[in-house]
C-alpha cells in the first residue's frame, strides 16, 4: 500500500500569510490526490481533487499543485476561518489512504 | 440537501459483530460510490471500505486491515449503506463515517463531498 506523508505536522501563521502544506506519496499516483479541510467538531470538507481542481464553492485562495509523488496545498492569504486540520488523500486505487494531517493555527 | 445518517454503533466485546447503517437522502443514491471511513482516537483518518454505484456493478473494496472480517453492502431501494463488522478487535475502536463519492461520471473510488456525522464503535471487554 502507498503511504501518504504530510508536512509539517502543524504550523502557526498570521492572517494574510501565504501557507504551504506538502503531501508526499511513496509511489507515483499521477494526479489522483485530494485535499480536505477539517474544522474542530466538524466532518472533513473536500477542497481540491485531481491535485489542482477546486471543488465548487471553495474560496480561490486555496490552490493545489503537484503530480506523481509530490503535492502541495497553498493558502494564498490565510484567513481566521482557515484554522483547521488539512488532510491529503490518494485515490488512484484502493486503499484510499489519507495523510496524517497538518494542523493550521492562526497567530 | 444531501444527508447521511449513520447508526448502529455501540459497545461490543472482542470477537463480536456489529452492523452499521447509513441512511442517505437528497441525491440519487444508486448512482454514487459510497465509502466507510473511520478515525480512532488520536489516529489519522482511515478509509475502510467502498462500494461502487450500481452502474458499475456494486463492486466492493476493502482496506487490508478489515478484509475478510467486514462486508460492505447497499440497499438502493432504501437508499441505505451497510457495514457488517465481524470478528471485531480492540483496534477497530473508532468513529465510523459514511461518505459519498463526489461524482458518478468521473470514475470509481473518488474523493468524498459529503460525510455523515459518524457513529462510535467501541470494542472492549
Amino acid at each position: 500500500d502507498i503511504q501518504m506523508t504530510q508536512s509539517p505536522f502543524s504550523l502557526s501563521a498570521s492572517v494574510g500569510d501565504r501557507v504551504t502544506i506538502t503531501c508526499r506519496a511513496r509511489q507515483g499516483i499521477s494526479d489522483y490526490l485530494a485535499w480536505y479541510q477539517r474544522k474542530p467538531g466538524e466532518v472533513p470538507t473536500l477542497l481540491i481533487y485531481a491535485a489542482s481542481t477546486l471543488q465548487s464553492g471553495v474560496p480561490s485562495r486555496f490552490s493545489g499543485s503537484g503530480s506523481g509523488t509530490h503535492f502541495t496545498l497553498t493558502i494564498s492569504s490565510l484567513q481566521p476561518e482557515d484554522a483547521a486540520t488539512y488532510y491529503c488523500q490518494k485515490y488512484n486505487s484502493a486503499p484510499l489512504t489519507f495523510g496524517g494531517g497538518t494542523k493550521v493555527e492562526i497567530k | 440537501e444531501v444527508q447521511l445518517l449513520e447508526s448502529g454503533g455501540g459497545l461490543v466485546q472482542p470477537g463480536g459483530s456489529l452492523r452499521l447503517s447509513c441512511a442517505a437522502s437528497g441525491f440519487t443514491f444508486t448512482r454514487y460510490d459510497m465509502s466507510w471511513v473511520r478515525q480512532a482516537p488520536g489516529k489519522r483518518l482511515e478509509w475502510v471500505s467502498a462500494i461502487s454505484g450500481s452502474d458499475s456493478g456494486d463492486s466492493t473494496y476493502y482496506a487490508d486491515s478489515v478484509k475478510g472480517r467486514f462486508i460492505i453492502s447497499r440497499d438502493n431501494s432504501m437508499s441505505t449503506l451497510f457495514l457488517q463488522m465481524n470478528s471485531l478487535r480492540a483496534e477497530d475502536t473508532a468513529v465510523y463515517y459514511c461518505a459519498k463519492g463526489f461524482s458518478y461520471t468521473l470514475g470509481l473510488l473518488l474523493p468524498f463531498d459529503y460525510w455523515g456525522q459518524g457513529t462510535l464503535v467501541t470494542v472492549s471487554s
